[in-house]
């Protein structure tokens, strides 16, 4: 079956980078964007970005402009997003999700990975 | 960019009630709006896409209706299992593809 595996929980200084994996199996990884969305505690979702694995190019929510990489490694089925100069407020769980999408229908999210929580703390 | 609003922001019911969430955006965004359920500690899970379009494998007590800028969720007979937040997000305007801020729903 489809699925995204994450990789685990980290923990972070304010200023300092953090990497999160992604992981997908169960179809071709090269035909479906992968998007990143975060969730803050309490918050609703909020979305950061996309990443076409297939060419690698990215689209980024101005909120990140500057301080979010979106990268992927085909041979892997791996995805994969950095988040530079963290703040106590980049705490969150961050998911990535795989995009379906047909014109003139719409688009979604299915399935969802689950989730790597990132703390920024001093 | 285009906000969502849902409404109410939490709300309680009893197994076999019929519940409706409603959720507004800020411009017309046709029918690209899709409906997710979240349970604590797990990620959301989509059950409706497209306004109106049930996601495979979710039970049929889930109906989505509406377009433009005005759309509904409505469980026609509310289970145990139904509990948790449910989120809209419109994908019409990218980007960004936002969300709605949630509805907390509780099983009295």
């Amino acid at each position: 079956q489809v699925q995204l595996v994450q990789s685990g929980a980290e923990v972070k200084k304010p200023g300092a980078s953090v990497k999160v994996s992604c992981k997908a199996s169960g179809y071709p990884f090269t035909d479906y964007f992968l998007h990143w969305v975060r969730q803050a505690p309490g918050q609703g979702p909020e979305w950061m970005g996309w990443i076409n694995p297939n060419r690698g190019g990215t689209n980024f929510a101005q909120n990140f402009q500057g301080r979010v990489t979106m990268t992927r490694d085909t041979s892997i089925s791996t995805a994969y997003l950095e988040l530079s100069r963290l703040r106590s407020d980049d705490t969150a769980i961050y998911y990535c999700v795989r995009e379906k999408s047909i014109i003139e229908v719409g688009t979604w999210f299915d399935p969802w990975g689950q989730g790597t929580l990132v703390t920024v703390s001093s | 960019d285009i906000q969502m609003t849902q409404f109410p922001s939490s709300l309680s019911a009893f197994v076999g009630d019929r519940v409706t969430i409603t959720c507004r955006a800020s411009q017309s965004i046709r029918s690209y709006l899709n409906w997710y359920h979240q349970k604590p500690g797990k990620a959301p899970k989509l059950l409706i896409y497209a306004a109106s379009r049930l996601q495979s494998g979710v039970p049929s007590r889930f109906t989505g209706s509406g377009s433009g800028t005005d759309f509904t969720l409505t469980i026609s007979s509310l289970q145990p299992e139904d509990f948790g937040t449910y989120y809209c997000q419109q994908t019409f305007s990218t980007p960004p593809y936002s969300f709605g801020q949630g509805t907390k729903l509780e099983i009295k």
